[in-house]
């Protein structure tokens, strides 16, 4: 069975303190990693899709790597709009099905 | 980019009366959409997998006479809460991609509060 772990839970910044999240996944066989952005009361936003191990993609102050066993998205000098739940998802290589972390609650202090 | 509306965004209901959600694909044909469930602080939870014209297909444990879910058209697929109970109060999500898998864009998600 898959399955993903996102730690920390929770996550305070202060604005412009850097930090990441972390995304360890279990999975047979991995088609993409994705990374969503939610707001309290929305739907998940897209942000990233990773396929490989050595991958990086950048978007703005975020940017996720990933290795064979987990992900990370780094925010770099986070701004008080950055504040949300980064959710990371596994797609697995033998169906469509979406397998998500609970999600790192981010909030950045002005 | 690709969007998908779903409404209502908040519902508040008495015990045993049914609900509608909507999702709706704005720009792309969806033969496939997915309904999520999410609780406060918890998972996506994948519920079922929508098929336009054909029925839906449901996870372990999802009962399929609660959860109605139909997928009349390429871009609207409808999820009913029959009978609701609080327990059934939870935040309800739909997805759809243009590329099955790759990219899929979310709904904006209905709260479903029962009294």
């Amino acid at each position: 069975e898959d399955q993903v772990t996102q730690s920390p839970e929770a996550l305070r910044l202060q604005e412009g303190e850097s930090s990441s999240l972390n995304c360890s996944y279990t999975v047979s066989g991995l088609r993409g990693l994705f990374w969503y952005r939610q707001d309290p009361g929305k739907g998940p936003e897209f942000l990233f899709t990773l396929y490989s191990a050595g991958e990086e993609k950048e978007k703005e102050r975020l940017k996720a790597t990933l290795t064979k066993k987990e992900s990370f998205l780094h925010i770099t000098a986070p701004k008080p709009e950055d504040s949300a739940t980064y959710l990371c998802a596994v797609h697995p290589s033998r169906d469509y099905k979406l397998s998500f972390g609970a999600g790192t609650t981010v909030t950045v202090r002005a | 980019g690709a969007v998908v509306s779903q409404h209502p965004s908040r519902v508040i209901c008495k015990s045993g009366t049914s609900v509608k959600i909507e999702c709706r694909s704005l720009d792309f044909q969806a033969t496939t959409m997915f309904w999520y469930r999410q609780f406060p602080k918890k998972s996506l939870m994948l519920m079922a997998t929508s098929n336009e014209g054909s029925k839906a297909t449901y996870e372990q444990g999802v009962e399929k006479d609660k959860f109605l879910i139909n997928h009349a058209s390429l871009t609207l697929s409808t999820l009913t809460v029959t009978s609701a109970h609080p327990e059934d109060s939870s935040f309800y999500i739909c997805s759809a991609g243009p590329m099955l898998g790759e990219k899929l864009f979310f709904g904006s998600g209905t709260q479903l509060s029962v009294l």
